[in-house]
Parts: structure tokens; C-alpha cells; sequence
């Protein structure tokens, strides 16, 4: 079965910060990739998706970028954090012949300072 | 821009009731549809998915109705469990390339 993990699950970061958040699939292979972001209660934002190693679109512009050095890797960094940068981050996967059914890990709760 | 809402933000239902939970979209290239359940401080999951060539998919307690008339989805949750309060998304794919998801609706049982 396919399984999905990031972490750090939490993380208290101060503004102008670096960050990194990393998430690894197991369990299938060439996967669709994506990073979401939620405020609190609110709903999920695209952030980036990635079809492929080294290929990756962005939904918003901002200082985030993300990263794919493997199959079934996925990095969100930032060189230097802002205050709004703070919420709830999700790592998830898919495969488009399933009808792009997007599969979660439990989530990264970043908090600036 | 075309999006997914939410009719209610917050339902409040008696245990044992049934729970309906709504969902307008306006996107009309979507052709797949799906519900996610998330409990405070995880990740969603996945709950219920239908595809827009039918009009009604039943799962375990839950089932979907999907109205391309009127551009309308809904979750209906049978016997509702104190295990079911939650938030709930809808989500919708209108370009295969990843999904859009709705605000969310708090569903909260009261024992």
C-alpha cells in the first residue's frame, strides 16, 4: 500500500528564516506531487504540484519554492520566512489514472516569529 | 475566477440524525468530484469521490449526489457519529492537473 510521510510535523520558525518541509511516497511510483497550504480555518491552497523529477509549477507567486531531487521526493524551502508564511503545510500525491484522486500526509504546522 | 464553495460553514446535528453537507461549484469542465474529511490538526481524507457521468455513488453511511444542472454537490451522512465532526471539503478537478478545493463546512455532533 502507498503511504505518504513529511515531516517535521511542527516547527517554530523566526521571521527571515530559512525553511525546508520534506515528504517521501512509498509505495507507487511517478507520482503526481503537490504542496498545499492551509491558514487556519480555512481551506486548501495549490501551492506547487510536480508531474516529474525537476519539474515543478507554481500556483502562487511568493518566497516559497519547492523541489523534486527524486521519484518520490518532495522539498518546500524558503530562504527567508515572513509572518504570513505561518499555517498548516500539506505534502500529497496522486496518480492521474485514478481520476487524480490527491492522497494527504498529516500536514506541517509551520509557526513564524 | 470559477471556485468551489460552500453553502453552510458550520452544521450542527444530533447523533444518530442524518447530515446533509452542500457544495456549489462553477467550474463546468470539471468532471470529477471529491469529499475529504479532515479532524483537527491532520490531514484530510479522502471520503467519497464521483465522476460527472453519474449522478449518485454510495459508499459506507455516505453518499454523494451530484447535480451538473444546477452545478450542485452534496454529502449526506447517514446515522451521524460523534467520529464524524470534522471539517468537510469538497474538492473538484477542472483541469487534471490538481484539484480546487472549497472552503470547508464544520459538521459538529452533538451527543
Amino acid at each position: 500500500s502507498q503511504t505518504i510521510h513529511q515531516w517535521p510535523a511542527t516547527l517554530v520558525q523566526p521571521v527571515g528564516s530559512p525553511l525546508s518541509l520534506e515528504c517521501t511516497v512509498e509505495g507507487t511510483s511517478n507520482p503526481n506531487l503537490y504542496w498545499y497550504r492551509q491558514a487556519a480555518g480555512r481551506g486548501l491552497q495549490l501551492l506547487f504540484y510536480s508531474v516529474g523529477i525537476g519539474q515543478i509549477s507554481s500556483e502562487v507567486p511568493q518566497n516559497l519554492s519547492a523541489s523534486r531531487p527524486q521519484d518520490r521526493q518532495f522539498i518546500l524551502s524558503s530562504k527567508k520566512l515572513l509572518l504570513s508564511d505561518s499555517g498548516f503545510y500539506l505534502c500529497a500525491w496522486s496518480v492521474v489514472t485514478t481520476g487524480n484522486t490527491i492522497y494527504f500526509g498529516e500536514g506541517s504546522w509551520l509557526t513564524v516569529v | 475566477g470559477e471556485n468551489v464553495g460552500l453553502h453552510l460553514p458550520t452544521l450542527s446535528v444530533q447523533e444518530g440524525d442524518n447530515s446533509i453537507i452542500n457544495c456549489a461549484y462553477s467550474n463546468s469542465a470539471s468532471d470529477y468530484f471529491i469529499w475529504y474529511k479532515q479532524e483537527s490538526g491532520k490531514g484530510p481524507q479522502f471520503i467519497i469521490d464521483i465522476r460527472s457521468n453519474m449522478d449518485k455513488r454510495q459508499g459506507q453511511r455516505v453518499t454523494v449526489l451530484l447535480n451538473k444542472t444546477v452545478k450542485h454537490l452534496s454529502l449526506q451522512i447517514a446515522a451521524t457519529q460523534p467520529g464524524d465532526s470534522a471539517v468537510y471539503f469538497c474538492a473538484e478537478n477542472p483541469s487534471r492537473r490538481a484539484l480546487t478545493f472549497g472552503s470547508g463546512t464544520r459538521l459538529q455532533v452533538q451527543p
